[in-house]
């Protein structure tokens, strides 16, 4: 069984520049959430992908904007980044089932704005 | 939203010692989750616990889901248990389903 995955490690951006993360769910999983964690804090909700569609948002501005595709796998894209956007950005898969709904993480995308 | 508050926030153990771990919701919660976030930033799964008890090696979770809180245990802990340990939440009511409400962790430090 493969794992969540997430790719880059790590980036580099400067302010107003824009930049994509993508993710692969664990196998048989077909829903995504995107997490954004700013040091010391606990990760934060951007938004959730089922069936392809936005499935739910946290507080986060349009400028965060995401994608699934039909193999389950998902863009994060962030737009005219600004420098409190540098952070680790998690991603999350799960499958749910009746009343099952554990959720499995990546090993995240580290950002950085300048 | 629903407030998840975890104590204590740091928590410093020598090796071989025993640590409780404390999350408290105040909301009813369809599913809670424990983490423990290693120091390259990944989530390790700990346990799914929205109510009981389990056991896992050294570590136990136990959830009361009337009383709105949850534990976990580390029993003889060892200096690879350091790092930051989550619990989450996903709320029962008036949220995205499977969205997961985090508190802000509590750190704990094992010396040999």
């Amino acid at each position: 069984e493969t794992g969540v995955t997430q790719s880059p490690t790590h980036l580099i951006k400067t302010r107003g520049q824009q930049v994509t993360l993508r993710c692969s769910s664990q196998s048989g999983h077909n829903t995504v959430s995107w997490y954004q964690q700013a040091l010391g804090q606990g990760p934060q909700f951007i938004f959730q992908y089922y069936r392809e569609e936005e499935n739910g948002r946290g507080n986060f501005p349009p400028r965060f904007s995401g994608l699934q595709f039909p193999n389950y796998s998902s863009e994060l894209n962030v737009n005219a980044l600004e420098l409190d956007d540098s952070a680790l950005y998690l991603c999350a898969s799960s499958s749910w089932t009746s009343g099952y709904n554990e959720q499995f993480f990546g090993p995240g995308t580290r950002l950085t704005v300048l | 939203g629903i407030q998840v508050e975890q104590s204590p926030p740091d928590l410093i153990l020598q090796e071989g010692a025993n640590s409780t771990l404390r999350c408290n919701f105040s909301d009813s919660v369809n599913n809670l989750q424990w983490f423990h976030q290693n120091p390259w930033g990944q989530l390790i799964n700990l346990f799914y616990i929205p109510s009981g008890t389990k056991q896992n090696g050294r570590l136990s979770a136990t959830t009361v889901a009337t009383e709105r809180y949850s534990l976990l245990y580390i029993s003889s802990s060892q200096t690879t248990d350091s790092g930051v340990y989550f619990c989450a939440v996903e709320p029962g009511r008036g949220s995205t389903l499977g969205r997961l409400y985090f508190g802000r962790g509590t750190q704990l430090t094992v010396w040999p």
